[in-house]
């Protein structure tokens, strides 16, 4: 079964240093996307990616965010400068187009990032 | 705003017992509808979806969900529990007016006690 593949699954950094976290989506899939999830709360959209651009984002996806293809496979999202409140499970999930009918997001096995 | 609330953070059942999980929405659209499982350590798997026709859906494992309009709710349902489906579980919404982002609820964690 086709799957999102995420590296690395965990990855701890000092405050203020940038990080960079990969995922390879499925391969013949369009829409990619971010998600995260703070210990203990509800999985948050951050931002959706389609035709090399950005296609929708959140108010949390801020300048400190930012997204790439930087290929045909992987999808990277950046954090700049990170802050003790970008801890969070970070997932990856790539689809086809919702508006075209029946498809479904499938999701990564997430980065756990730990901001210190 | 789209939002969905999933009313109980925490369940516990009986091996064996039948289980039904909440979920309700607020969408000024006609939605699409998910319901994720998400194991200690693990992604989120998809349990089922509905998108139109049928508002009973079949999913893996045994899970079943019921779209009711009137209502704005899809709850997930289990005949029999097992062990194995302690998780936690998130139900998830879309529409085509809301692009492709999906929405969650809180979540709520399932024990399953022997």
């Amino acid at each position: 079964e086709p799957e999102v593949t995420q590296t690395p699954s965990h990855q701890v950094t000092q405050m203020g240093q940038e990080v960079i976290l990969r995922c390879v989506p499925i391969s013949n899939h369009l829409y990619f996307y971010w998600y995260r999830q703070i210990l203990g709360q509800k999985v948050e959209f951050l931002v959706s990616f389609y035709n090399n651009e950005i296609s929708e984002k959140s108010e949390i996806f801020d300048d400190q965010f930012s997204v790439e293809r930087p290929d045909g496979s992987n999808f990277t999202l950046k954090i700049r400068s990170t802050k003790l409140e970008d801890s969070a499970m970070y997932f990856c999930a790539s689809s086809g187009d919702f508006r075209a009918g029946n498809t479904e997001a499938f999701f990564g096995q997430g980065t756990r990032l730990t901001v210190v | 705003a789209q939002s969905v609330t999933q009313p109980d953070i925490h369940i516990t059942v009986s091996e064996g017992a039948s289980l039904e999980l909440r979920c309700n929405y607020s969408y000024g659209a006609t939605p699409y509808l998910f319901w994720y499982v998400q194991s200690p350590g693990q992604g989120l798997q998809l349990l089922l979806k509905y998108f139109s026709g049928d508002t009973l859906v079949q999913g893996i494992k045994g899970f079943e969900a019921e779209f009711k309009r009137s209502q704005s709710s899809f709850n997930l349902r289990k005949p029999s529990v097992h062990w194995s489906d302690a998780a936690e579980y998130f139900c998830a919404v879309g529409a085509k007016e809301y692009g492709n982002k999906l929405v969650f609820g809180a979540g709520t964690i399932l024990r399953v006690k022997s």
